[in-house]
């Protein structure tokens, strides 16, 4: 079947910290691979992706390389920010469908 | 980026009652999808809404509690009926885009 699971959280970092944010995943076949945010109050919004194997998804400084190897998809940033303060939710999308990860909240203190 | 729209943003209702909520989105799309994010967890699916035929739902979810309709290839309404307070959630619409899916703002539902 297809799951995605990602590290729980919260994950308290203070300003400038480097992030990463694991996430795995199990699939049939090819899928696409997203990391969403969830900014406090706002919906989702997706943040990067990457369509097919060792592609570079990245976006406001956060990078994600699709390992198919490791079947992993981990989040990172060099220098967090108080305003990357959110929840972030690894995802995979197979046969039109997509499957969550249940979220990772991060907290950037300055 | 996709544009679509969800109405109420927001509502407080009382347990025994029903919501509809409305979703609008920015192009013609064949399948649109219903999420319930319950307070502090993922994302869950609760149903395909297909133009043209009925809604599909997933392992939990039935139409007597969650009717869809799906008048035009726009355009869906998610009804959350006989409402208990743990029907509380944020419920999400969204679209496939290209190789990706959009978000509407979602509905903030709270039963008391």
């Amino acid at each position: 079947g297809n799951s995605v699971t990602q590290m729980e959280g919260p994950v308290t970092l203070s300003e400038e910290a480097f992030l990463t944010i694991n996430c795995t995943y199990t699939a049939t076949g090819y899928p696409s691979l997203f990391w969403y945010v969830q900014y406090p109050g706002e919906g989702l919004q997706l943040l990067l992706k990457a369509t097919k194997a060792d592609d570079k998804g990245s976006n406001k400084g956060f990078e994600a390389t699709y390992r198919k190897e490791t079947t992993s998809f981990h989040l990172e940033k060099g220098s967090v920010q108080v305003s990357d303060s959110a929840v972030y939710f690894c995802a995979l999308i197979n046969f039109n469908k997509f499957y969550f990860g249940s979220g990772t909240k991060l907290n950037v203190k300055p | 980026s996709a544009v679509i729209s969800q109405k109420p943003s927001r509502d407080i209702c009382q347990r025994g009652t029903s919501l509809t909520i409305q979703c609008q989105v920015d192009s013609q799309v064949t399948m649109m999808f219903w999420y319930r994010q319950q307070p502090g967890q993922s994302l869950t699916l609760i149903a395909t809404a297909n133009q043209g035929s009925e809604a599909t739902y997933e392992s939990g979810f039935v139409i007597d509690k969650f009717p869809i309709s799906r008048p035009n290839l726009t355009f869906s309404t998610l009804t959350v009926s006989n409402m208990s307070p743990e029907d509380s959630s944020i419920y999400l619409c969204s679209k496939i885009g290209a190789d990706t899916q959009y978000f509407g703002p979602g509905t903030r539902l709270t039963v008391l």
